[in-house]
């Protein structure tokens, strides 16, 4: 079956460090979701990536879509303390289902 | 306001009995899922409706049950054959089925003594 993996599984920050999460599937993906989830919340969609090599931002954050379609990657610029929280990807292979990856947990310390 | 409502947030049962957990929606959207999601882990999914009195296994679809009566409603049953129920267990929707945005309800936190 497909398998998303999401690298690094958490990731301390001093405020004002930059931050990268890497996700890579085993499969080629139609398109790429991602999600952030803060502590005792529930996940939040950020972005749908949809292109081979597409780049997309959003005001700090930096989002990635490989040219093979196999693997996403996300950048923030400059971390803030509201940064805080677990980012995950999730990957579709034109089955009927996104395929979730085991998310980056980022801690930013003030 | 629209959105996804799931009810109870916190569910405290024994083992051996059965639980259902709720999940509404008013977004007017088709398709339905069922994730669990544990710690340190991604969310996996369990169940999915793409359509009314339709649905799909997931991954780990083994001691769940769900149903699909109305647009707005997709209740999961965590019964008692789930070896290792407690979990937070969250509902999402979406207009598109697999390609658009996830919605999720806020989370189902099931603990089984």
């Amino acid at each position: 079956g497909q398998q998303v993996m999401q690298i690094p599984q958490y990731q301390h920050v001093q405020e004002g460090e930059d931050f990268t999460t890497y996700c890579n599937s085993s499969t080629t993906l139609s398109n790429i979701q991602w999600y952030k989830q803060r502590p005792g919340g529930h996940p939040v969609f950020l972005i749908q990536l949809v292109k081979s090599g597409e780049v997309k931002k959003q005001k700090r954050l930096t989002f990635q879509f490989g040219e093979a379609k196999k693997n996403s990657s996300l950048h923030i610029t400059a971390t803030q303390t509201t940064d805080v929280g677990t980012y995950f990807c999730a990957g579709d292979d034109t089955g009927n289902q996104f395929y979730f990856g085991t998310g980056t947990s980022l801690t930013v310390i003030p | 306001d629209g959105g996804i409502t799931q009810s109870p947030k916190y569910l405290f049962r024994k083992e051996g009995q059965n639980v259902t957990l709720s999940c509404e929606q008013n977004l007017n959207h088709d398709a339905m899922y069922w994730y669990r999601q544990d710690p340190g882990q991604g969310l996996r999914l369990i169940y999915y409706s793409q359509i009314v009195n339709d649905f799909q296994k997931g991954d780990i679809a083994e001691g769940y049950s769900v149903s699909r009566e109305k647009k707005e409603s997709f209740p999961l049953t965590v019964t008692s054959a789930q070896k290792n129920p407690t979990a937070f267990y969250l509902c999402a929707s979406s207009i598109q089925g697999h390609t658009g945005e996830l919605f999720f309800g806020e989370g189902s936190r099931l603990t089984v003594l």
